[in-house]
């Protein structure tokens, strides 16, 4: 598609339910990021997938959050049994291939994000 | 470690007006990237510009440019001609050799920009 798109866009849920956010990248994009963004406050990296390789996941908060890509394209983000310190925007973002810090073509494109409130 | 540092938490400008964001960076790596990104209040992040740790010259996009001194570690986002439209949450951030096999760009906590009529 032209840009990264998320859904849903907005999601509230009960304390203790799942939740499922979508992404799906820019076609062609092999690099896949999600990050969140609690109210007012700056972006935590959570994971990261290139291609076929296996995801960086060094940056989820707890073993309630996974994600997965299928076909090297979209991705889910999960979150079991959430908590109210969850609550915040989950921003998706791709990019091309192998980072190139020399090529500023390959820029992080960002999604418009899943705004998640857990109450 | 990597760290951004962005000291300004909120910034007046008048319109028409030129306005600089502050942004720091601390990294060990030589070879490392430097992004700023603007988010306004609809939350979408817009990339803005780029600069290379090896580019010789600043980097400019329209009305925008990165003041990059290399030495102070500082990369400076300068808005020429403030706009109403400007109004919006800068976030600085990098990569660097180091992360670019992780991809993880590292955000500063951001600067809010309000323009002034």
């Amino acid at each position: 598609g032209a840009g990264v798109s998320q859904s849903p866009s907005n999601k509230v849920t009960e304390k203790g339910k799942d939740v499922e956010l979508r992404c799906d990248p820019i076609s062609g994009h092999t690099a896949l990021y999600w990050y969140r963004q609690s109210l007012g406050q700056g972006l935590e990296f959570l994971i990261y997938f290139q291609g076929n390789s296996a995801p960086d996941k060094s940056g989820l908060p707890s073993d309630r959050f996974s994600a997965e890509r299928t076909g090297g394209s979209v991705s889910t983000l999960t979150i079991q049994r959430t908590q109210q310190e969850d609550s915040a925007v989950y921003l998706c973002a791709s990019s091309q291939g192998r980072d190139r810090l020399i090529f500023s073509g390959n820029t992080i494109y960002f999604g418009e994000g899943s705004w998640l409130t857990v109450v | 470690a990597q760290k951004i540092t962005q000291t300004q938490p909120g910034m007046f400008v008048q319109e028409k007006e030129a306005v600089t964001l502050d942004c720091t960076y601390d990294t060990s790596d030589p070879s490392y990237g430097l992004f700023w990104y603007k988010q306004p209040s609809s939350g979408e992040m817009i990339f803005l510009i780029y600069q290379g740790s090896y580019d010789q010259q600043n980097a400019t996009e329209g009305r925008y440019s990165l003041n990059f001194q290399k030495a102070r570690k500082s990369a400076n986002l300068v808005i020429s001609a403030s706009q109403l439209g400007d109004s919006a949450m800068y976030f600085c951030a990098m990569r660097d050799a180091g992360s670019s096999n992780t991809g993880k760009l590292i955000f500063g906590q951001g600067t809010t920009l309000q323009v002034k009529p």
